[in-house]
């Protein structure tokens, strides 16, 4: 089992353009989340998932979009970048709910705003 | 606000000492509360979660949770150089929303 990957490992963005972070796992996990992580700070939830076509806000999710077409994908989109979105993204997933399975992360995307 | 506070360190201890790190809430909705360790450059790793009040052992860790005082501990017994790093602590609120402390940095001197 690769675990849950990610793609980019890094990435520098324009102000005003678009990318997608991809994120994949073979678990067969039903949960999955994207978090972001600024320097020095804890993560913030920014979308979650609870199985495909369902997905929900977190704490931080404004300038993102999310979507869950397959159990094991859960791309992160940016549609217009900005300088406050630089921080490093951890993509999650868990088989069931937090606290009953544990929480298994990506290894991140470094995203860089210029 | 739904807040999750840390001691920013560094918290330095000596190998084989006990390692005590400390975190605090905000929200008394916040129903079970998670340890993650992260070392630099890399992604969190639960540690251990608890949700009862009292003392939850694995190993040479230790979680305690006191609700009434809305603090949360973790205790590493024994530490060795491995346990450096950046611990996070986290509370869950709802179904599956974790809000995160800015986590404490633990250095282990040998």
């Amino acid at each position: 089992n690769a675990g849950v990957t990610q793609t980019p490992k890094f990435r520098i963005l324009k102000i005003g353009q678009s990318m997608t972070l991809q994120c994949t796992q073979d678990m067969n996990h039903n949960y999955m989340y994207w978090y972001r992580q600024d320097p020095g700070m804890g993560l913030k939830l920014i979308y979650y998932s609870v199985g495909a076509g369902i997905t929900d806000k977190g704490e931080v999710p404004n300038g993102y979009n999310v979507s869950r077409s397959t159990t094991e994908d859960f791309p992160l989109r940016l549609e217009l970048a900005a300088p406050s979105q630089t921080s490093v993204y951890f993509c999650a997933s868990s088989y069931a709910a937090l606290g009953r399975e544990t929480q298994y992360f990506g290894p991140g995307t470094r995203l860089l705003v210029l | 606000q739904k807040e999750v506070e840390q001691n920013s360190g560094p918290l330095s201890v000596p190998e084989g000492a006990i390692a005590s790190l400390n975190c605090t809430y905000s929200d008394r909705g916040s129903q079970s509360f998670f340890w993650y360790r992260q070392y630099s450059g890399k992604s969190p790793e639960l540690i251990m979660f608890i949700y009862s009040n009292g003392d939850k052992e694995d190993g040479r860790f230790t979680a305690q949770l006191n609700k009434a005082s809305q603090y949360v501990s973790l205790l590493i017994r024994d530490s060795q150089p491995s346990d450096s790093a950046t611990y996070l602590c986290a509370s869950k609120v709802g179904a599956n929303n974790l809000f995160f402390g800015t986590g404490t940095r633990l250095t282990v001197i040998p």
